[in-house]
């Protein structure tokens, strides 16, 4: 337990759905990462919110829409996605550069 | 940009010694890190490394050389657990603030 809690676990969705993910970091960080992790890939950074101000958009579609209401949640909403958005999507807090991972998100997208 | 290199795949047998490598490229070093993730798990820290020279903690020891962009991960007394994927990143001041940025990560098979 890293006191980084994402949900839901799994997500199966069709290309016309919207759904969201959720994350919440118990640890009192100010800075809060959406990562998306694909087979055979390297972790790749989406968003950076500091103290609740998106600071990195790392040239990731639209149909990915992050929001961070306060310093302890994150939200990604997901709409329209494509088949090649099927991943893991993993959620990160940090005091400083040491990140703390939640267990991830496993979409599916059919 | 940066650019992070390391093995995409080693092997080795219980008990024994391994020392995965990773290079980087970066503008703004502000730190490395070694990760390691089980199959379907998180992302979990195993050592930090912001000054040259070896951190050693337990079973696992890095090393960093900044004026060679160059780090070393050494696992010691290898177990049938440890085998899961080893992940090197950097943090970039100059890029993405205080965000990571991940190599490919290194599988690492361990076999009785």
């Amino acid at each position: 337990e890293t006191g980084v809690t994402q949900t839901p676990r799994h997500l199966v969705m069709g290309m016309t759905n919207k759904k969201s993910l959720k994350c919440e970091q118990h640890l009192g960080h100010n800075a809060m990462y959406w990562y998306k992790q694909s087979a055979k890939k390297p972790l790749e950074l989406m968003f950076v919110y500091n103290f609740k101000e998106q600071t990195e958009n790392n040239s990731v579609p639209s149909r990915f829409s992050p929001e961070c209401p306060n310093s302890s949640h994150l939200f990604l909403h997901l709409h329209t996605l494509q088949p090649e958005d099927s991943a893991l999507y993993l959620c990160a807090s940090s005091q400083g550069a040491h990140a703390y991972f939640g267990p991830g998100t496993r979409l599916t997208v059919t | 940009g940066q650019n992070i290199d390391q093995p995409t795949e080693m092997t080795a047998t219980e008990g024994a010694i391994v020392q995965i490598n990773c290079t980087y490229q970066t503008s703004g070093f502000n730190g490395l890190f070694w990760y390691q993730q089980h199959a379907g798990e998180a992302p979990t820290f195993l050592s930090y490394n912001v000054l040259d020279g070896l951190e050693e903690k337990g079973r696992f020891s890095s090393f960093l050389s900044r004026s060679k962009g160059y780090s070393y991960l050494l696992l010691k007394e290898l177990q049938m657990k440890d085998s899961a994927s080893y992940l090197c990143a950097v943090s970039d001041i100059n890029q993405a603030g205080t965000a990571l940025i991940f190599g490919k990560g290194t599988t690492l098979s361990v076999s009785s």
